[in-house]
């Protein structure tokens, strides 16, 4: 148990909905990172938070967003779904915003759009 | 930008076996940070070993070891004495030292251990 947690572990849901996945980092971890992982685009980084505000940017599309809260959750949001946005979305944290710090990864949520 | 390369999709070997992984990746920066991440069939993501790039010594934890080879770009992950509890898939990651401090991960290596 990597000490993340991130609910729900499944959702199933429609083209063209919205969802919102949450993440509680580890006690005490300033940074939330956020990567989806698909079999035709394998690992990918989305979004970084650190203390609340947006750190770093990757692949991410404009139909989704996200934000850290002050208790450090954050959270997800997935809009205007498409069949291709099926994959399994995890969350990391680590203590600082540092490369050198290990990343712990929470246990996922599988999306399945239909 | 960086990358990240896995060569080998998928591999076996029998239990007992030492088993080697490649990775080989690319970047302009002189400080960075290499990983190997393993994803067992319960699909949480785990990680194995890390490794320094200004670290002229190979990491290693136990039955896992590197071959980091800064010149080449090349870091290799050694599994000696294979258990089943070794059956996963293999992700190697790079981290740039400042800046943007995501994972880029390679494609990954299915290793499957054979009893």
């Amino acid at each position: 148990d990597s000490g993340v947690t991130q609910t729900p572990k499944h959702l199933i849901t429609a083209t063209g909905q919205r969802v919102t996945l949450r993440c509680s980092p580890r006690s005490g971890d300033l940074s939330v990172y956020w990567y989806q992982q698909s079999l035709d685009q394998g690992l990918q980084f989305l979004i970084q938070y650190y203390n609340g505000e947006e750190r770093a940017k990757g692949n991410i599309l404009e139909r989704f967003s996200a934000q850290q809260f002050p208790d450090l959750h954050s959270e997800l949001n997935l809009s205007s779904l498409e069949l291709g946005d099926s994959a399994l979305y995890f969350c990391a944290s680590s203590p600082t915003d540092r490369s050198y710090n290990e990343q712990f990864f929470g246990p996922g949520t599988r999306l399945t759009v239909l | 930008a960086q990358t990240v390369t896995q060569s080998q999709p998928e591999m076996s070997v029998q239990e007992a076996e030492t088993v080697t992984l490649s990775c080989t990746y690319d970047t302009s920066e002189n400080n960075y940070y290499l990983f190997w991440y393993k994803q067992p069939p319960s699909r949480q993501m785990i990680l194995v070993i890390r490794q320094e790039a200004y670290k002229q010594q190979n990491a290693t934890e136990n039955r896992f070891s590197v071959n980091f080879q800064k010149a080449a770009k090349s870091f290799s992950l050694k599994i000696s004495d294979s258990q089943l509890g070794d059956t996963a898939m293999y992700f190697c990651a790079l981290n740039i030292n400042f800046g943007n401090e995501k994972l880029t991960f390679g494609t990954g290596t299915r290793l499957t251990i054979i009893p």
